[in-house]
């Protein structure tokens, strides 16, 4: 299947681990995003990576840090987790501006 | 700042029953307005892209509409299975960032 898959699905840790999720994307897209959906549902764009560049760097705690190995992964690390960043962080990914394309999520829950 | 709020919060229909959702922006140099449809624990799914004031997208009982402040997502006559979060999102001319609204959540009642 052509898709955006992330792992793992569901995250459960305690406060002040580090954590990683990882993303990969089939559709031969040059773009792909970290996006993060709060408790309201609210998403909000995080990280963007055009060809394993970074071009989009929202105000992020320097906590988290992206990563694309390739054009077809980019994965998130989280440095010292906080009560906070319980949230669905989602992947996504798309071509010559065209919409995003987003992957299942990822249930992040601190305690 | 790029700005997107949708209204309602939230909307019960029955089936059959159409109506509008609506997504007011304020997005500089608007690039693009997307529709996406959310079901619970998934992400969200792509429906529609417009472009330019007065454009019109339809797909099944779904027909999205655009103005210079606001789009429109009208479900006509409606089927349980249309239940879901729809969320709205402009694209500016900085990059390709999404702004999303908060999303209207719709429950259709057979």
């Amino acid at each position: 299947d052509t898709a955006v898959s992330q792992t793992p699905k569901y995250l459960v840790t305690q406060m002040g681990n580090d954590k990683s999720i990882k993303c990969e994307q089939n559709l031969g897209h040059d773009t792909m995003y970290w996006y993060k959906q709060d408790s309201k549902k609210f998403l909000k764009i995080m990280f963007s990576y055009n060809n394993k560049e970074l071009i989009i760097n929202e105000t992020v705690p320097n906590r988290f840090s992206p990563k694309s190995p390739d054009k077809a992964h980019l994965n998130l690390h989280i440095n010292s987790l906080e009560l906070g960043d319980s949230a669905v962080y989602f992947c996504a990914s798309s071509q010559d501006g065209q919409a995003p394309y987003f992957g299942p999520g990822t249930r992040l829950l601190v305690l | 700042e790029d700005q997107v709020t949708q209204s309602p919060e939230a909307l019960r229909l029955q089936e059959g029953e159409s109506s509008s959702l609506n997504c007011s922006y304020t997005v500089s140099g608007l690039r693009g307005l997307f529709w996406y449809r959310q079901d619970p624990g998934k992400g969200p799914e792509f429906l529609f892209t417009l472009y330019s004031a007065g454009e019109e997208k339809e797909k099944e009982r779904l027909k999205a509409t655009l103005t210079k402040k606001e789009s429109f997502l009208h479900i006509t006559a409606p089927k349980p299975e249309d239940s879901a979060t729809y969320l709205c999102a402009g694209k500016g001319a900085a990059g390709n960032k999404l702004t999303f609204g908060g999303g209207t959540r719709v429950l259709v009642k057979p």
